[in-house]
Parts: C-alpha cells; structure tokens; sequence
C-alpha cells in the first residue's frame, strides 16, 4: 500500500531564512516522488521529481529535496525563503502498481514574515 | 512546455443545470485526470481516461461523467449540479506508462459555485 504524510500543517519563516517541508512517504514498490506547489487559485505546479536518479534533486525557484530511503522521507528544502514562496506544497507519492494511483499528501501552507 | 487549458476559471450555476468543464492539452498525452479540490479533503480523483474513449472510475465519480472523443480533450460533466459538487476542479495529464515517472501537469483550474 501507499501513503504519503506531510508532517506539518503549516510552516512560517522569515524572508530570508532556512525553509524545510517535511514529507514521509511508504510504499511496496520503488517510487517516483514529486513535489508541488499551488499558488491561490491556481493549479498545481511540478516544483521537482526523484526518479531513481540521484537522491539529492533540484527543482525550480532554487527548491531542492533529498530521497532517503532509509527513513522513507523526502523532504523539501530551500535555503532562503522569498515573498513569492508562500503558497501550499504537496507531497505526490507515484509507483508502477497503476498509472491512475497517485497519491497526494494532505498538503502544507508555507507562510513567509516580513 | 506542456499546457492544459481549462476553459473556465470561475463558474456559477444553478442546482439541477448541466455543466461542461472543458480541458485540453498540447502534448498529445494519452493520460488525463480530473481531480476535485476540497479544503480538508486534499485532492480527490473523480475519472482518469487512458486513451479516446478510455475511462476509470476514480475515488468519487458519483454524479460525474466524462468524454473522450479526442485525444486532447477530455470533458467533466455533471449531468444535475448539486450545491456540495461546488469545489476547484483540477485537470492534469501525463503521458502512457503504467505508474511512469512523468509528472501530472495541471491545469489552472476552475472555481464552481453551484447555488
């Protein structure tokens, strides 16, 4: 079976600060993982995607993520938080089991203060 | 880049009419979804079409139905809108490939109110 968590909520930082957005997923086979993004009224954004390739990925809008399959996460990272940044980002968990079985995380609201 | 267009951003209709929502993409994928998008309830799959003429029933296709006749164009109708069908529709489309690693591409969206 497969699921996918996404530990917080809500995150709030500072322009300019560390971002990290937390993403467990589980899965019986091997996974493709993506990371999304949704502005208000808008559709979703693909922001990066592991794919079996390197574990370390980097996405647009200078995002990165690390795969670890040891602890089943795949986080999402940025080293200094813009303005532009706050949105809702979503954990996508993908296998080979079906091409209609996507798995979505409950999403987590990235606010950025001034 | 891949494009999906969805035809309406904002949409309001009354209980009982019949509605459209239209959406199209430039890629020639052979996947394309519709999702609905709740607040609390995340994203929800509604029908998945894999080809012309191709559906699955998602998660919840009770009061929806869907076509196909062109591989770039898949539609959602609701064949009698209820006030609690009133959501964000998402449309996306990927290329073949049984649980391939290609992405969904989305669509903006479209806001329906049915009052």
């Amino acid at each position: 079976a497969q699921s996918v968590t996404q530990l917080d909520s809500h995150v709030s930082v500072s322009e300019g600060t560390p971002v990290l957005l937390r993403c467990n997923y589980s899965s019986s086979y091997s996974p493709s993982l993506f990371w999304y993004v949704q502005h208000p009224n808008k559709g979703l954004q693909l922001l990066l995607k592991y794919t079996s390739a390197a574990t370390l990925v980097k996405g647009i809008n200078g995002f990165e993520a690390e795969f670890k399959k040891s602890e089943t996460s795949f986080h999402l990272t940025k080293p200094s938080a813009h303005m532009s940044d706050a949105a809702e980002y979503f954990c996508v968990v993908r296998t080979y089991s079906s091409a209609s079985k996507i798995i979505f995380g409950s999403g987590t609201r990235l606010s950025i203060r001034p | 880049d891949v494009k999906v267009t969805q035809s309406s951003r904002y949409l309001v209709k009354r209980t009982g009419e019949k509605v459209f929502l239209e959406c199209v993409q430039d890629m020639d994928h052979e996947n394309m979804f519709w999702y609905r998008q709740d607040p609390g309830l995340g994203l929800r799959l509604i029908y998945f079409s894999y080809d012309v003429k191709m559906k699955e029933k998602g998660d919840i296709p009770e009061g929806y139905s869907v076509s196909r006749e062109k591989k770039e164009r898949f539609s959602l109708i609701l064949e009698s809108a209820s006030t609690n069908q009133t959501s964000m529709y998402l449309c996306a489309s990927s290329p073949r490939g049984r649980g391939s690693d290609s992405p969904l591409h989305f669509g903006n969206g479209t806001r329906l109110t049915v009052t």
